[in-house]
């Protein structure tokens, strides 16, 4: 089973953030939280990954709290190519290639 | 630089069939991993091949069974097929020296299974 929990939908506005939330409360030491979304029809994408420390790269940013039993993915100026399925993972690393994924959130941008 | 490949795009087959589906990994990964994911909901892991061998497996029947070739791409092998198998079935590779820590999807075959 998934061992995080999230919101089954959202909207954003078109150029607005997009802050989608994600619960882990039992995440362990050594469990990293990953990203990753679906738009309709196509694989999952891989988005960021992080540990304890924000992360920030080309697509996103990761904001992990201090106990690390919920994290914030933001998309900083969503737009309509946004609109996707976002599942939030916790994985061990090194673990391979096992990924398990939730129900996810489904975010909406609208113009 | 090419992704990861997968074919046929979709696949229509009758209970009791047989179907094999087809998985090449992005240029220089070296791991594939197979999903299925039902309508709605999210992709579930099937099993893991690396160096030619199953190496990780989920829930799912014997029915379910791969192989990895030297170039490492990879087949899915269903038998017996049930109306249940009716999915998107979902290959990715990785980097075994990443730890497999970012995985790269394809884009599915979509299995329907009549």
């Amino acid at each position: 089973d998934a061992k995080t929990t999230q919101p089954p939908s959202m909207d954003c506005a078109e150029g607005r953030a997009a802050n989608l939330p994600c619960n882990h409360s039992t995440i362990s030491g050594n469990e990293y939280v990953y990203w990753y979304r679906q738009i309709h029809s196509q694989g999952p994408q891989y988005i960021i990954h992080g540990l304890k420390n924000n992360e920030t790269n080309e697509m996103a940013s990761l904001i992990i709290t201090e106990d690390r039993k919920s994290s914030t993915l933001i998309l900083p100026h969503a737009t309509l190519r946004d609109t996707a399925v976002y599942y939030c993972i916790v994985r061990e690393w090194n673990q391979g290639g096992k990924l398990i994924f939730g129900q996810g959130t489904e975010l909406s941008v609208k113009p | 630089d090419a992704g990861v490949t997968q074919s046929p795009t979709h696949l229509i087959k009758t209970r009791g069939q047989q179907v094999t589906l087809r998985c090449s990994p992005k240029s220089g990964h070296d791991t594939v991993s197979w999903y299925q994911q039902a309508l709605g909901q999210g992709p579930q892991f099937i099993f893991q091949y690396y160096e030619e061998e199953e190496r990780q497996r989920g829930n799912f029947p014997d029915r379910f069974s791969g192989h990895q070739f030297p170039n490492y791409s990879s087949e899915l092998n269903v038998n017996a097929l049930l109306l249940g198998d009716s999915a998107l079935y979902l290959c990715a590779s990785s980097l075994e020296a990443g730890g497999g820590n970012e995985q790269f999807f394809g884009p599915g075959t979509r299995l329907t299974v009549l």
